[in-house]
């Protein structure tokens, strides 16, 4: 069965921390994401990444970072967390597409994360 | 640029009433279109999925059926249940390894 994991469903942390998010595939899977979801915006992509070491930035990435040292882990770091960074943060994986076969994303359960 | 928009929720409906939730799209070229559910607490699933114009998916009672002519990809399901209240997000992704880009979801709520 896919699976994608993330290190933690709650989190709490306090202005100028850093955060760490990891996310983790089992599926050996290329492709790898980092969404934040807020009410009313959806779904906003912040960084992805086709490869080991190779990143991408979405559509916000400022005041975040990626780290992709093996296939199957991704990590969201935001270096100096502020209260506008409290979101549900989802990460997803999938593979590269062949042709025009379209290949799903899987996500994982989401991190809940509070920054005071 | 690439976009979906989606009708704004909250929809709230009576066990085993008609669902229609409306879904269009700005893409250049021809993307696959998608549905993705959330229940709550949970992260997003793919409901159904259709690579080209006039596929339709399914999934679990839902239709939605890729409409290039009028760019859009409405999700329906004839009788819904309580267990179908949920987020629901339309998406699109571009031919290549392009990422998906999501519409801002519409929350559905059924009563018994």
């Amino acid at each position: 069965d896919v699976k994608v994991t993330q290190s933690s469903r709650y989190l709490v942390k306090r202005t100028g921390e850093k955060v760490f998010l990891e996310c983790v595939q089992d599926m050996d899977h290329e492709n790898m994401f980092w969404y934040r979801q807020d009410p009313g915006l959806g779904l906003r992509l912040i960084y992805f990444s086709y490869d080991v070491k190779m990143k991408e930035k979405g559509d916000i990435p400022e005041g975040y970072s990626v780290s992709r040292e093996k296939k199957e882990r991704f990590s969201l770091i935001l270096e100096s967390a502020s209260t506008n960074q409290t979101s549900m943060y989802l990460c997803a994986s999938s593979n590269t597409l062949v042709g025009r076969s379209s290949k799903t994303q899987y996500f994982g359960p989401g991190t809940r994360l509070l920054v005071l | 640029g690439n976009s979906v928009t989606q009708m704004e929720g909250p929809v709230t409906l009576s066990e085993e009433a008609f669902l229609t939730i409306n879904c269009t799209y700005t893409a250049t070229g021809y993307p696959s279109l998608f549905w993705y559910v959330q229940y709550p607490g949970e992260g997003l699933q793919l409901l159904l999925k259709a690579t080209k114009a006039d596929d339709k998916g399914s999934n679990k009672g839902f239709e939605a059926t890729y409409r290039k002519e009028t760019t859009s990809f409405h999700l329906e399901k004839g009788s819904v249940q309580v267990s179908d209240s949920a987020v629901y997000f339309c998406a699109l992704r571009r031919s290549g390894n392009t990422p998906l880009v999501f519409g801002k979801g519409t929350r559905l709520s059924v009563i018994a």
